[in-house]
Formats: structure tokens, sequence, C-alpha cells
């Protein structure tokens, strides 16, 4: 079954520290897999998209490794902010078409100052 | 969320009644999503549309319908609201599938069946 785990479930920080988030996938084939950034209330937000040939993708402080061998992401984060907080989405698609997301249960961040 | 807005954002219901969330567009986009958030769970995908009129279901379509009469309005149903189906309730659009096409979701609707 195609699965998408992350870890921590949360994590607490404080301001300007960097951390790591996890996750591990079994989806097959794989195709693309995204981050998505998501606040209390709202809906989530791209914040990467990687595909197979890609190793890193950088937006900002926010900083995506893809390891297609062993299906890992990380999703690093410099110099954390007060906005930091949020849950972070890590989704798995094993084509190009959208119906087929698999998403992760998300990560939650606090950054306290 | 620019471009996409879910009416209402919230709603408080009773079991049994019919329930419609809107999701509406004005970027002329050809795909639109309805997904269900639950503690726990991942995102899953309830119906999607691909066009005027063509629709299909998704991971958990069960108990829900959906409508898209144009392509700025996307309906979801719920024929006889359960408690199972207290939920959030989120809305996404795609110009087009694939990679090179980011997905923009709504804020989403709470809906609660008591």
């Amino acid at each position: 079954k195609n699965q998408v785990e992350q870890s921590p479930q949360s994590l607490i920080i404080l301001e300007g520290k960097n951390c790591t988030l996890q996750c591990n996938y079994t989806v097959s084939p794989f195709s693309n897999l995204r981050w998505y950034k998501q606040d209390t209330g709202r809906g989530p937000v791209s914040l990467t998209i990687m595909t197979f040939s890609e190793n890193t993708k950088s937006n900002g402080r926010y900083t995506a490794t893809l390891d297609a061998d062993t299906k890992q992401s990380s999703l690093h984060i410099t110099a954390s902010q007060l906005s930091d907080s949020a849950s972070y989405i890590c989704v798995v698609s094993p084509d190009n078409y959208g119906q087929n997301f698999v998403f992760g249960p998300g990560t939650r961040l606090s950054v306290l100052p | 969320d620019a471009g996409i807005t879910q009416s209402p954002r919230h709603k408080v219901t009773e079991t049994g009644t019919p329930v419609t969330l809107r999701c509406h567009q004005t970027e002329n986009h050809r795909y639109m999503y309805w997904y269900r958030q639950d503690p726990g769970h991942g995102l899953r995908l309830i119906h999607y549309s691909y066009g005027v009129k063509d629709t299909d279901k998704g991971e958990v379509s069960d108990g829900y319908s959906v409508s898209r009469s144009k392509t700025e309005d996307f309906l979801l149903t719920l024929e006889s609201a359960t408690s199972s189906q207290t939920s959030v309730y989120f809305c996404a659009i795609s110009e087009l599938a694939g990679a090179n096409y980011g997905y923009t979701f709504g804020s989403g609707t709470r809906l609660t069946v008591v």
C-alpha cells in the first residue's frame, strides 16, 4: 500500500534555531514529492516540488532534499522564525495526476520566542 | 487564498440532513479537487473534476456526491450527513496535472455533524 510517514509528529524549537523534518514513503512508482506548509485554520501552501532527478530544492530558508533510492526526503528550516509555526506536509505522487497524491499526516512545528 | 474561495467556512448540521459545500475559483483552472482532513491522517481525496460535468471518485467517496456545472464552481454534497463526516474539507485547484503545476488549496470548511 502506498504510504507516506513523517517524523517527528510534533516539534518545538526556539526562534533562530534550525530544524529538520523527515518524510519516508513507500509510494511506487515515483513521480514527484512536494512539501507543503499549513498554517492553523488555512489550507496547505506549496513550498517545494522535486522530481526523481532532483536531490535538493530551496525556497528561501526552506531546503528540501530527496533520496529516491532510500525513499526519504527531509525539509530543513534555517534560522527559524515565529511565523514558521505550522504543520508541514509531505506529499508523494506516483504519476503526473493530482488525484493520486499520497499525503503524509504532517509534522506540527512550534517556534517559541 | 487568492483565486479560490470555499463557503461556508464553518457549519454545524444534524445527522441525516443534506449539506452542500461550495468551492469557487476565479483562475479558470481545469482541475478541481475535494479533500477531507482528519487528525492523524493525511488529506484524503473525496472526488475530483477534470472539466465541466467531468468528475470521478477518489479514495473516500462513499456518502458524497459532486457536481460541476460551470468551470468556476465545484459543489460537494453530503446527501445524509453522518457523524463520521465531521471533518475539515479542502478544495484545491490546478491548471493542469503534473509535476510542473502547483495545486492551490482553499482555506477549508469545518463541518460538524451532531
